[in-house]
């Protein structure tokens, strides 16, 4: 069965400081996807980046960055320069194969709570 | 662009009512997935629909929990009778399906359910 850590449960920064959440899956699966969605405090969830198995380049997005080692089945998410807007529960995922034959099945992990502070 | 449109945003009711949440998918998109988060199960996958077919239900809790999508634009989710155990949040997404590969999925803002 797949399964995604976040061992992380609560980070909390300070404006303006670079902060990294951590992301380990496990699957048996060649062909996968990684996720990262953000949920802030009014509910929703809202889609970062999505990354397939045989694509390993890192990727940057303004202050967001994403770090796929294949190696150590990680694919952590860094924020640089953090802002209080930032603050929010952040989810990793990685999709399957369901039953229904493509990769549309996620995992979700259990989430890491970012307070970025004043 | 609109997003995925869920309604209602809330809902409390009392234990034994019927219950029925409504998804509007993004246009276009061919696959619909309903999910529950609770603070102990975290986001679980309860059905998917592709091309307006169930595919995957073995999600869905039980024989309470039904969900129908009679077009490409509008999806149910029903429990009959509803328990203080279905509180959570009840999402909705939608994707693009290609063959094998599934572009992501979009979330809409969720329904809050509370049965007393």
């Amino acid at each position: 069965a797949q399964k995604v850590t976040q061992a992380q449960t609560e980070i909390s920064v300070v404006e303006k400081e670079d902060v990294t959440l951590d992301c380990v899956y496990e699957t048996r699966d060649t062909t996968y996807y990684l996720f990262w969605y953000k949920q802030p405090p009014s509910g929703e969830l809202v889609f970062l980046i999505r990354r397939n198995s045989f694509d390993e380049q890192n990727e940057i997005s303004g202050r967001y960055s994403w770090n796929f080692q294949k190696s150590t089945s990680s694919f952590n998410f860094t924020i640089t320069a953090s802002q209080v807007v930032d603050s929010a529960v952040y989810f990793c995922a990685l999709s399957e194969q369901g039953s229904g034959g493509s990769n549309y099945k996620l995992t979700f992990g259990k989430g890491t709570l970012l307070t970025v502070n004043p | 662009d609109a997003g995925v449109i869920q309604s209602p945003r809330h809902e409390v009711t009392e234990m034994g009512q019927e219950v029925t949440l409504r998804c509007k998918p993004i246009s276009g998109h061919n696959s619909l997935f309903w999910y529950r988060q609770t603070m102990m199960r975290g986001l679980e996958l309860l059905i998917y629909f592709n091309n307006n077919v169930p595919i995957d239900d073995s999600g869905m809790p039980e024989d309470r929990f039904s969900a129908k999508m009679p077009n490409a634009s509008f999806s149910t989710l029903k429990i009959q009778p509803s328990e203080p155990r279905d509180s959570a949040v009840y999402f909705c997404a939608s994707s693009l399906a290609t063959g094998p590969s599934n572009q992501p999925q979009h979330f809409g803002d969720g329904t809050r359910l509370s049965i007393l």
